[in-house]
């Protein structure tokens, strides 16, 4: 079974502070995506990447960037955490489809 | 641009009942259409995939069809169970980079 391992279920930082957020995928695949689930809103595609050091913005990238260094791993980050950036962030991985989710980190911005 | 909806957002049925959730989805161009389960506070599972030259795909006691030309898609759920409440999402993928798009979701609670 495929396994995508995001590091936390839950975070609570303060505004202004850089946020890492790290996603993990133990199957080879070449694509992985980060999206952010608000109620009301949905699922939104954050940023995602179709190979090591390759990466393509989805709809909403506006203060969020992203590393993929190794093909098994992802890392979202909030350059300066806002209260706005509050949410739901799950983070997937797919060699063709369907996309496999890790099991999301709620983060807060205090 | 492409907008998917689901209604109703909120379902409650007895168990052994069969439902339908519904899809739509506003451009007919599409590469593929999914249907997910949500858990609360997990991740999506992948129910069904439907490529865009399919008309259905089954799945045990689920049936997914797709009606590309009227913008629809449906997840029929057979003799449901409480274990089938769940949130569950579609999602289209309008070409071959695989971005998603989803739909908001419909809440499906299964009273014993």
């Amino acid at each position: 079974d495929v396994k995508v391992t995001q590091s936390s279920r839950y975070l609570v930082k303060r505004t202004g502070e850089k946020v890492f957020l790290e996603c993990v995928q133990d199957m080879d695949h070449e694509n992985m995506f980060w999206y952010r689930q608000d109620p009301g809103l949905g699922l939104r595609l954050i940023y995602f990447s179709y190979d090591v050091k390759m990466k393509e913005k989805g709809d909403i990238p506006e203060g969020y960037s992203v590393s993929r260094e190794k093909k098994e791993r992802f890392s979202l980050i909030l350059e300066s955490a806002s209260t706005n950036q509050t949410s739901m962030y799950l983070c997937a991985s797919s060699f063709v489809q369907p996309q496999h989710f890790g099991d999301g980190t709620r983060l807060s911005i205090l | 641009k492409q907008e998917v909806t689901q209604i109703p957002a909120a379902l409650s049925v007895p168990e052994g009942e069969n439902l339908v959730l519904n899809c739509s989805f506003t451009d007919s161009a599409i590469y593929n259409l999914q249907w997910f389960r949500q858990d609360p506070g997990k991740g999506l599972t992948s129910l069904l995939l439907i490529q865009s030259s399919q008309r259905e795909q089954t799945s045990g006691r689920l049936n997914a069809s797709l009606d590309k030309s009227s913008g629809r898609s449906t997840l029929y759920i057979a003799a449901s169970q409480p274990g089938d409440s769940a949130t569950y999402l579609c999602a289209v993928s309008e070409d071959s980079s695989y971005k998603l798009i989803f739909g908001s979701g419909t809440r499906l609670l299964v009273r014993p």
